[in-house]
């Protein structure tokens, strides 16, 4: 089993639909992010938790809210999808040092229509 | 406000051709530097880290960054790269969060 699952792999999504992006971890970190990556323009950081209580917005926030469930669940929801939110969704967890950067999920791909 | 900008968009090289991909870092405080490789259809993969120490690293498939304080740089180098190397390289730099450069594509060509 992959240290960071994420789930769905690919979904197409209609203008103004809510959708939910799930990922999961058995690496035992506290900390989990979530990022979109669009072409030429590489990662942006949407949310960061460093533990349950703790959630954070990152660059890109807007359009987006996430949901700590538990230690290994971290949600990113799309209240109303909108089609410049079409990008490749990756999960990352680290450790609180980094000492190994970061381990990141096999992405989820959304098109919204 | 921090940022990590990487020079080159798309890089095309000949098999045994030399590489240096340039990665500046703009960040307040001890900063972390990381070279994540991302091969086609799938996720990043961590080619090399600094934290400190020798600012010369080492990493995975002979792959190697140097660390110039005083020029905010982190420039990635592999003496003789193969077709293999194909990919798209993302240097990050890690305060508080980890932000990424927009990439840098690189075709090898046999």
């Amino acid at each position: 089993d992959a240290d960071v699952t994420q789930t769905p792999r690919n979904r197409i999504t209609k203008t103004g639909k809510r959708i939910m992006l799930e990922c999961s971890q058995t690496k035992g970190h506290d900390r989990m992010y979530w990022y979109r990556q669009d072409p030429g323009l590489g990662l942006r950081l949407i949310y960061y938790s460093f533990d349950v209580k703790d959630i954070n917005k990152g660059e890109i926030s807007d359009g987006y809210s996430v949901s700590r469930q538990a230690q290994a669940k971290f949600s990113l929801s799309l209240e109303s999808a909108i089609p410049n939110q079409t990008a490749l969704y990756f999960c990352a967890t680290s450790d609180e040092d980094r000492g190994n950067g970061y381990t990141f999920g096999s992405g989820t791909r959304l098109t919204v229509v | 406000a921090q940022s990590v900008s990487q020079h080159n968009h798309h890089v095309i090289l000949s098999e045994a051709a030399s590489l240096e991909l340039g990665c500046n870092y703009s960040y307040g405080g001890t900063v972390n530097l990381f070279w994540y490789v991302q091969y086609p259809g799938q996720h990043l993969q961590l080619l090399l880290k600094y934290f400190s120490g020798d600012p010369l690293v080492k990493g995975i498939k002979g792959f190697e960054a140097e660390f110039i304080k005083s020029k905010f740089s982190f420039n990635l180098r592999k003496p003789s790269v193969q077709w293999s190397d194909t990919a798209e390289y993302f240097c990050a730099a890690a305060g508080l969060d980890m932000r990424f450069g927009a990439g840098t594509r690189l075709t090898v060509k046999p």
